[in-house]
């Protein structure tokens, strides 16, 4: 069946201006996550949705960064007046629920956003 | 707060040939899962084997197995047999049992001479 996936693959955009990163899950899997790549870096956990709420979004960086998920299926990551250190991939997981704690997370191939 | 280091950023193996990564995590939970992904640079995150702290057999996965020491928090990954489609970024993860999300360590770039 068809895997996570993410639009765009790459986005260039000017400091400044607000940008959205779309994710669509696994069908089935109630379980989303956000997690950001920065260049040597490992994945920084971002914000997870159960359904359509999202009971951690501990690891957002700053009020600029929210996400939310419409009908327990698409999420969105919106990043408003983007600075250069939001330059980074952007990866969506999903699995099929968050209370197995043993199944794995499926992860899209990412968004790679470039601020200039 | 859950860590895990892993503290060599490079590796590299002769194709055929047997290499472990190095793991080390920092937790005071006795229920939690364990997990390597491999990332090629196609970008997409793949799991590569799984563990159950409560388990003491290791897993393994045909050349993938791990040497998991519960005691030292340790969770190495060796790879048998090593092939060229092995060569990728190796992330290991950590995740309990009251805490939904992943932790991750910071990787290690893995090559494979021919």
């Amino acid at each position: 069946g068809a895997g996570v996936s993410q639009s765009p693959s790459n986005k260039v955009t000017e400091k400044g201006k607000d940008v959205e990163l779309r994710c669509d899950p696994i069908s089935g899997h109630t379980a989303l996550y956000w997690y950001r790549q920065s260049l040597g870096q490992g994945l920084e956990f971002l914000i997870y949705f159960q359904g359509n709420s999202a009971p951690d979004k501990s690891g957002l960086p700053s009020d600029r960064f929210s996400a939310e998920r419409t009908g327990g299926s698409v999420s969105t990551l919106t990043i408003q007046r983007t600075q250069q250190e939001d330059s980074a991939v952007y990866l969506c997981a999903s699995s099929i629920r968050s209370s197995l704690y043993n199944s794995p997370l499926h992860f899209g191939n990412g968004t790679r956003l470039t601020v200039t | 707060a859950q860590t895990v280091t892993q503290s060599q950023p490079e590796m590299s193996v002769q194709e055929a040939e047997t290499v472990t990564l190095s793991c080390t995590y920092d937790t005071s939970e006795s229920d939690y899962y364990l997990f390597w992904y491999k990332q090629p640079p196609s970008r997409q995150m793949i799991l590569v084997i799984r563990q159950e702290a409560y388990k003491q057999q290791n897993a393994t996965e045909n050349r993938f197995s791990v040497n998991f020491q519960k005691a030292a928090k340790s969770f190495s990954l060796k790879i048998s047999d090593s092939q060229l489609g092995d060569a990728a970024m190796y992330f290991c993860a950590y995740r309990n049992g009251a805490n939904s999300k992943l932790t991750f360590g910071k990787g290690i770039t893995l090559s494979v001479r021919p």
